[in-house]
């Protein structure tokens, strides 16, 4: 399995503000993942991050807002930009582990918005 | 879209007790997975299941699968403390395919 590492695990920030998270795999993987997940909800994916290309939005979520970064097969960031309240919550990263069919999921990084 | 559907949406039931939580989709899959988050913690991965099976165990853990009618099961039994948890369904996954979670079932085990 992969190990995957989050960075903040929470963060407190104030509205207008943007907040950067960090994503670490301890081994390479084609295809990256970015999760959000608001109180009391679901996951909803937000985009795809593969190596070497733009990163792929779902609908409702759009660059500007949510710019991410995969510089190599091992990291990612996303970035959570002018932030409102409604920003609040549990942002995950997640990885293919295509020889199983599944993800792995990171530990998350909470955040909120005063 | 949200792709699976699981019920209950919550759940109590004593320690020692099983749990059985249910989970529909709409379209076909290649397979089906079932997550188990801690309350604000990342997803752990429990189980998957192809869509050429129909049962599966691990542990205490069982799941089946009926792509008759779209539906999956997830059976925990001898429950404890630390199974309280939010439990997700999620279909796809599948190489490049996007896991689709569903809105998960909170489940609280009580002393």
């Amino acid at each position: 399995s992969a190990v995957i590492s989050q960075k903040p695990s929470r963060d407190i920030c104030q509205r207008g503000t943007s907040l950067t998270i960090q994503c670490q795999v301890d081994s390479q993987v084609t295809m990256m993942f970015w999760y959000r997940q608001q109180p009391g909800q679901s996951l909803t994916l937000i985009a795809t991050a593969n190596q070497g290309s733009e990163a792929t939005y779902e609908s409702g979520f759009v660059i500007d807002k949510f710019p991410i970064s995969r510089p190599n097969l091992t990291f990612s960031t996303l970035t959570v930009s002018n932030m409102s309240p409604e920003d609040s919550s549990i942002y995950l990263c997640s990885v293919d582990w295509s020889e199983r069919d599944t993800q792995y999921f990171g530990p998350g990084t909470r955040l909120t918005v005063l | 879209s949200q792709q699976g559907e699981e019920d209950p949406q919550a759940l109590s039931i004593q320690e020692g007790e099983n749990a059985t939580m249910n989970c529909s989709y709409k379209t076909s899959i290649n397979n089906l997975q079932w997550y188990r988050q801690n309350s604000g913690r990342g997803l752990v991965h429990l189980i998957l299941i192809r869509s050429n099976e129909r049962e599966k165990h691990s542990g205490r853990l069982r799941v089946t699968l009926d792509t008759s009618k779209k539906s999956s099961s997830l059976l925990i039994t001898a429950s404890r403390a630390a199974d309280t948890a939010s439990y997700f369904c999620a279909t796809g996954g599948n190489l490049d395919d996007k896991i689709i979670f569903g809105k998960g079932t909170r489940l609280h085990i009580l002393p």
